[in-house]
C-alpha cells in the first residue's frame, strides 16, 4: 500500500487504553474542524467534526475537544483497538470557499 | 447513499508520458469536487477544486490540469509527467454540508 506516514509523529498505545491525538492550528478565524483516519493505501475516512461555537463533541468511541484560546484540537479514542491503527489528520476551514487546510498527520500504532 | 470512485487504483508511467485520472461521484447533485496530492509521509495538498461544470480553480501552479466535463466527473491530467508528480492522488466531494468525503485514491509512480 501507499507508504503514508514515513516521517510522521507516532503515538503508540496499548490495546484497550485511551488515545489522545493532538493538533495545533494557527488561524484564529477557523470556524470548522474535522478529523480523518487514513489506513495504508486508502483514502481518508471522516471520523468527526466540530464547529467553533462548540468545545466538545462526542461520537462512537471518539471525542473531539476544541480549545480556541490556545488554538488546539484533540481527538480522543476510547478503548483503542488494533483496527484504530492508522494515520490521523486534522483539518480546519477558515475561508468562505470551504477549503480545508490539513495538518501533517499523526500515526497511531496499537499494540496488542 | 453517495459513493465516490477513482481509477485507476495504481499507475506506473514513464517521465514525459501523459496522464489522465478520473473521479466520479454517485448519489449527489452539483457537488464541489477536489483533487489532492499526498506525498509519502506528508499531509494533503489541494491541487484543484470545482464548484460546477467547467469551473476549475487551481491552488498550486504545476504540471497538472483538471477538467469537469460533467456534473459528477472530475479529471486530472498532465501532458508530460515529471518524476515529482509521483504520489497518491485523492479526489473528494462536498455537497451542502462542510464535510469532504474522499475517494480510494490513485497511487501514481513516475519512473
Amino acid at each position: 500500500g501507499e507508504s503514508v506516514g514515513l516521517h510522521l509523529p507516532t503515538l503508540s498505545v496499548q490495546e484497550g487504553d485511551n488515545s489522545i491525538i493532538n493538533c495545533a492550528y494557527s488561524n484564529s478565524a477557523s470556524d470548522y474542524f474535522i478529523w480523518y483516519k487514513q489506513e495504508s493505501g486508502k483514502g481518508p475516512q471522516f471520523i468527526i467534526d466540530i464547529r467553533s461555537n462548540m468545545d466538545k463533541r462526542q461520537g462512537q468511541r471518539v471525542t473531539v475537544l476544541l480549545n480556541k484560546t490556545v488554538k488546539h484540537l484533540s481527538l480522543q479514542i476510547a478503548a483503542t483497538q488494533p483496527g484504530d491503527s492508522a494515520v490521523y489528520f486534522c483539518a480546519e476551514k477558515a475561508d468562505a470557499g470551504n477549503m480545508l487546510t490539513f495538518g501533517g498527520g499523526t500515526r497511531l500504532m496499537v499494540k496488542p | 447513499s453517495q459513493t465516490i470512485h477513482q481509477w485507476p487504483a495504481t499507475l506506473v508511467q514513464p517521465v514525459g508520458s501523459p496522464l489522465s485520472l478520473e473521479c466520479t461521484v454517485e448519489g449527489t447533485s452539483n457537488p464541489n469536487l477536489y483533487w489532492y496530492r499526498q506525498a509519502a509521509g506528508r499531509g494533503l495538498q489541494l491541487l484543484f477544486y470545482s464548484v460546477g461544470i467547467g469551473q476549475i480553480s487551481s491552488e498550486v501552479p504545476q504540471n497538472l490540469s483538471a477538467s469537469r466535463p460533467q456534473d459528477r466527473q472530475f479529471i486530472l491530467s498532465s501532458k508530460k509527467l515529471l518524476l515529482s508528480d509521483s504520489g497518491f492522488y485523492l479526489c473528494a466531494w462536498r455537497s451542502s454540508g462542510r464535510r469532504q468525503y474522499f475517494g480510494p485514491g490513485t497511487r501514481l509512480t513516475v519512473t
